[in-house]
Parts: C-alpha cells; structure tokens; sequence
C-alpha cells in the first residue's frame, strides 16, 4: 500500500479482555518496529522484527505483550489479559533497511482499557 | 543505555523566528532521527543522520558525532510548524530499537 496501515484505530476493552492490533507495513519494507506512547509520555520501543523474525524484544513490558510477523508483511501485536496501563496509542513503523532506512510511521492504534 | 536528551521541552516563537531544537545522547550511535508529530496526528520521520548535515526546504538537521550532539533548525518559522519534535538514537551493533527523546512541544505564534 502507499503508506504504513494500522487497525483499529481505536479500540475500547475491559481489563482482563485479550486485544489484538494490525500492523500492514509498505510494501518491501523488511523491517518493522512497534512503539507505544502513553497519555503525557514519549515514545517507548517496544519490539522490532527483521522480516519475520524478532531480533530484538527488549522493549516488550511483561509477557502479556507476544507480537508475530508472517510472511514477512503483516504483524500483529497481542495483549492478553489487558490492564488500564496498557491504555496507550501503538504506533507501527516500517523502514526498507534495517539500520540505515528511514522510518515510515501508521496513524497508530489507540487502546483504552477500561 | 543510551540516554537522549531533548531541550528546549516548550518552545514558543514567533512566525518568521529561527528555531533550534538541541538533542544530546550518551552513547556511541548508529543513526539518529528527527521526527515530527502534530497534535492528534500520526508521526513524520523529518530526517536520519548519520554525520553532518542535512536540509530539506526550511528545515536543517545537524549531527556532531564526536560531541554526541544533534541539532534541528527551522528557518523562517510558520504557524503549520507548530508540533512536537522528537528525537530517536538507533544503537549499532545489532540493537535496533529507537531510544526516543521526551520531545519539544513548538508552538509558532503568527
């Protein structure tokens, strides 16, 4: 697609409730990055994939949070049993190479826990 | 771990001003990038540097990779610049997760 898509755009759940969010990167981009940014916060890396792998998982705050590429495109973010400090907007970015592409950014995913 | 630092937090000028926005990091870094968010709007990557200087229309972006220093420059200044600015470190050596700074909240007064 002509741009990084993500969905929904926002997604209201109760804490406890599992929720999954969509990353669609543009197309040939191999890497792809999610980030969160809290209400009043900055961004915060939360995992990085290099086609369908995961090199780098640091930023992930608690094994609530498992995220998946397939096919080297599409990548989903899990949260299982959501808490209220999950509330945040998700952001996905893609980027052509790994270390020198520039970063192209989706509108982000707001989730409001409840 | 690399820490980034962004200053001024809040800027607020006046249209036609020269804007600087400073970044500093503690680390030895593989690239650094200024992004762009407008309020309730999504992210726009401005530049990525790895050394020296950059310029795109009014906007500049320097890096000063021995004194771990990045600075970015508005020239001409315009309300439509009004955003928050942020600044990312990417590490070498196989850790590719941005390090973000806290952001500089601009707002260009007409």
């Amino acid at each position: 697609g002509a741009g990084v898509s993500q969905s929904p755009s926002n997604k209201v759940t109760e804490k406890g409730k599992d929720v999954e969010l969509r990353c669609d990167p543009i197309s040939g981009h191999t890497a792809l990055y999610w980030y969160r940014q809290s209400l009043g916060q900055g961004l915060e890396f939360l995992i990085y994939f290099q086609g369908n792998s995961a090199p780098d998982k640091s930023g992930l705050p608690s094994d609530r949070f498992s995220a998946e590429r397939t096919g080297g495109s599409v990548s989903t973010l899990t949260i299982q049993r959501t808490q209220q400090e999950d509330s945040a907007v998700y952001l996905c970015a893609s980027s052509l190479w790994t270390y020198t592409g520039e970063l192209f950014f989706g509108e982000g995913s707001r989730l409001t826990v409840l | 771990k690399n820490e980034v630092e962004q200053s001024p937090q809040n800027l607020t000028a006046q249209e036609g001003e020269f804007i600087t926005i400073n970044c500093s990091y503690s680390v030895g870094i593989s690239a650094l990038h200024w992004l762009q968010q407008h309020p309730g709007g999504g992210i726009v990557s401005l530049f990525m540097l790895s050394s020296g200087k950059k310029k795109h229309g009014r906007l500049i972006a320097t890096i000063n990779i021995q004194e771990k220093h990045s600075s970015l420059h508005i020239t001409a200044s315009h309300p439509r610049d009004s955003a928050v600015y942020i600044c990312a470190t990417r590490a070498g050596g196989g850790a590719d997760g941005l390090t973000f700074g806290k952001g500089t909240h601009l707002i260009i007064q007409p």
